[in-house]
């Protein structure tokens, strides 16, 4: 059974750092592309980054480069999102995904951020 | 980017009852290979997303037939048959034509 299980959220201020961890079980993790998707009651769902299989690709929405690194660790079935220089408008749940040309396949729970001082 | 826009329902859908939900694209999803790159996916309240249909029309592993997916470059329709209780939630349709991936606002559908 295919699992992602992320955590590493919480409650951090404006500026600060944060890293997420999504670990994956029930597949071979290093088959497949990865990325992190977050979801606000008021934006809704915005795709944040996507990293290929072996992670020497990388894409991230505009509003987020240079601030957030995505890189995963094949070895460990995990995948990461280093988050920098918070903002409050980053404020989310973030959710793992696994992706398969042309879709995400599967989705963890979901792990929540909130930026605020 | 390309932008997702979704229409509403008339809720709350009596059960029984078909449902179609619309999306529309300001750009062609249709890639040169044939395929046009639209997904619709459910979050039931308190989940995660799920892969509903992907190529517009191709359901994904162990969805119900009374999905369909159907359109053309940039206008979608998901319809659902025979609506039933276990169908609530918030449809997204989304495009994996190109970078940024983009999601539609969402659509209610909620049960009579």
């Amino acid at each position: 059974e295919v699992q992602l299980v992320e955590s590493g959220g919480g409650l951090v201020q404006p500026g600060r750092s944060l890293k997420l961890s999504c670990a994956a079980s029930g597949f071979t993790f290093s088959n497949y592309g990865m990325a992190w998707v977050r979801q606000t009651p008021t934006k809704g769902l915005e795709w944040v980054a996507s990293i290929s299989t072996g992670g020497g690709n990388t894409y991230y929405r505009d509003s987020v480069k240079g601030r957030f690194t995505i890189s995963r660790d094949n070895a460990k079935n995990t995948q990461y999102l280093q988050m920098d220089s918070l903002r409050s408008e980053d404020t989310a749940t973030y959710y793992c995904a696994r992706s398969l040309l042309p879709y995400f396949d599967y989705w963890g729970q979901g792990v929540m951020v909130t930026v605020s001082s | 980017d390309i932008v997702m826009t979704q229409g509403a329902l008339p809720n709350p859908v009596p059960s029984g009852e078909s449902a179609s939900i619309t999306c529309q694209s300001s750009k062609s999803l249709l890639h040169s290979n044939g395929k046009t790159y639209l997904n619709w996916y459910l979050q039931r309240p308190g989940q995660s997303p799920q892969l509903l249909i992907y190529w517009m029309s191709t359901r994904a592993s162990g969805v119900s037939d009374r999905f369909s997916g159907s359109g053309s470059g940039t206008d979608f329709t998901l319809k659902i048959s025979s609506v039933e209780a276990e169908d609530v939630g918030v449809y997204y349709c989304q495009q994996f034509l190109e970078y940024p991936r983009t999601f539609g606002g969402g659509t209610k559908l909620e049960l009579k």
